[in-house]
């Protein structure tokens, strides 16, 4: 089993549509979870940052982490073209290994 | 510029020759991470670089896979007699201190012919 697991898609959408992205883990020690989006042939960009449980919101975007489930979320409320990219969810543990463990991203398309 | 930049943005080369791909990272961040990422696949760790301490080389594919970090600034990642599944992007980051607030780079798309 992978340490981080994300479905890759890809995933098409209208505009305005809600969109939910995941991943599951297996490392319990994961303090810190992020998403990354990357669009083509660009390096990935920081979107969300967030610590343990619980939510954060940051304009259109919430991320949410469940670490009893180990299961993290990414929603894009009223999706535009412009977040037509690839997600990446990654993890990280400080004082660990202190490396991302990145899952394999997701393609989405938001079509007008 | 205020970013990660790295050259070549793209590099072709022959199987068997040396090729040696370069991360300008933000200046004073002390960590410093290789990537490779393949098509349909995530990002691989190659190694990473913090401060002055000994490089993890643990995501190295091959011992034709060789990286440094001058002065604790520029980073250099070298592969040796490259073969064909070496073609990927290879990505640099870099953050002020190992936070996986990474900053990441443009890439190097290397085509090994």
């Amino acid at each position: 089993q992978k340490e981080v697991e994300q479905d890759p898609g890809p995933l098409s959408v209208p505009e305005g549509a809600i969109v939910s992205l995941n991943c599951t883990y297996s490392n319990s020690a994961f303090q810190y979870f992020m998403w990354y989006r990357q669009y083509s042939r660009k390096g990935p960009e920081l979107l969300m940052y967030t610590y343990s449980s619980g939510n954060k919101e940051d304009g259109r975007f919430t991320a949410q982490v469940d670490k009893s489930s180990k299961y993290i979320s990414l929603f894009i409320r009223d999706s535009q073209p412009s977040d037509s990219a690839t997600y990446l969810c990654a993890m990280f543990t400080q004082g660990g290994s202190e490396k991302l463990v990145f899952g394999k991203g997701m393609k989405l398309t938001v079509n007008p | 510029g205020a970013g990660v930049s790295q050259s070549p943005s793209n590099k072709v080369t022959e199987k068997g020759k040396d090729v040696e791909l370069r991360c300008d990272p933000i200046s004073g961040h002390t960590a410093l991470y290789w990537y490779r990422q393949s098509l349909g696949q995530g990002l691989e760790f190659l190694i990473y670089f913090q401060g002055n301490s000994a490089p993890d080389k643990s995501g190295l594919p091959s011992d034709r896979f060789s990286a440094e970090r001058t002065g604790g600034s520029v980073s250099t990642l070298t592969i040796q007699r490259t073969q064909q599944e070496d073609s990927a992007v290879y990505l640099c980051a870099s953050s002020p201190h190992p936070s996986g607030r990474e900053v990441f780079g443009p890439g190097t798309r290397l085509t090994v012919l």
